[in-house]
């Protein structure tokens, strides 16, 4: 069974912090990793994509990625109440077009 | 700007009755999706299409559910007869050669 694991939270966070979310994987032949962001009562909003080793910066999100230990996180900076909400992290699945979600971390940023 | 579109945002309607939900894909994705969103499964995928064609529909109960594309503008989910257990929102989402999956704004169902 090929799963996307993440902490369901709440993990909370002073305002001007960083949030680190992380999200491990089974399916070693993943190649696509993604971030969504769902604010309550609404749809996912996808935030993040990474697809190499490595760091990928947008603005305050930054997305890491390590293969080897199949592991993928997303760190917030300067977190603000307005990031808080579910982060769910999402891979794709070998051979297919379709992707495995987690659970959902909750974040809360606490003003 | 381009979006997903779903129709109804909300439906309520009464076990045993026809349900049908609607998904309009951004224009010149090839790709679509179906999930299910409940609090206790969380989203789980009930079935997709790429150029039109259904690739994988394990995910949905196929004694009531169906999904169709009938052409490149629209999908639609269809839930005949409901029952109280497929109370959730049901999202659409659709991709391009990306994989990028963009999700529509939902549908609330509520069977009583």
């Amino acid at each position: 069974q090929k799963e996307v694991e993440q902490n369901s939270g709440p993990l909370s966070v002073p305002e001007g912090a960083i949030a680190s979310l992380n999200c491990t994987y089974s399916d070693r032949g993943s190649q696509s990793f993604f971030w969504y962001r769902q604010y309550s009562g609404k749809s996912p909003e996808l935030i993040m994509s990474i697809y190499s080793n490595g760091d990928k910066e947008d603005g305050r999100f930054t997305a890491q990625l390590n293969k080897a230990s199949q592991y993928v996180s997303l760190l917030i900076r300067d977190s603000q109440p307005s990031d808080s909400a579910t982060y769910l992290c999402a891979a794709s699945t070998s051979g297919t077009y379709k992707y495995i979600f987690g659970t959902g971390t909750r974040l809360k940023v606490l003003a | 700007d381009a979006r997903v579109t779903q129709t109804p945002r909300h439906k309520v309607t009464e076990m045993g009755q026809e349900v049908t939900m609607r998904c309009q894909p951004i224009l010149g994705h090839n790709t679509v999706f179906w999930y299910r969103q409940t609090m206790m499964q969380g989203l789980e995928l009930l079935a997709y299409f790429r150029n039109r064609a259904p690739l994988d529909d394990s995910g949905m109960p196929k004694d009531r559910f169906s999904a169709e594309m009938p052409d490149a503008t629209l999908a639609t989910l269809k839930i005949q007869p409901s029952e109280p257990r497929d109370s959730a929102v049901y999202f659409c989402a659709s991709a391009s050669l990306s994989l990028e999956q963009y999700f529509g704004p939902g549908t609330r169902l509520t069977v009583t």
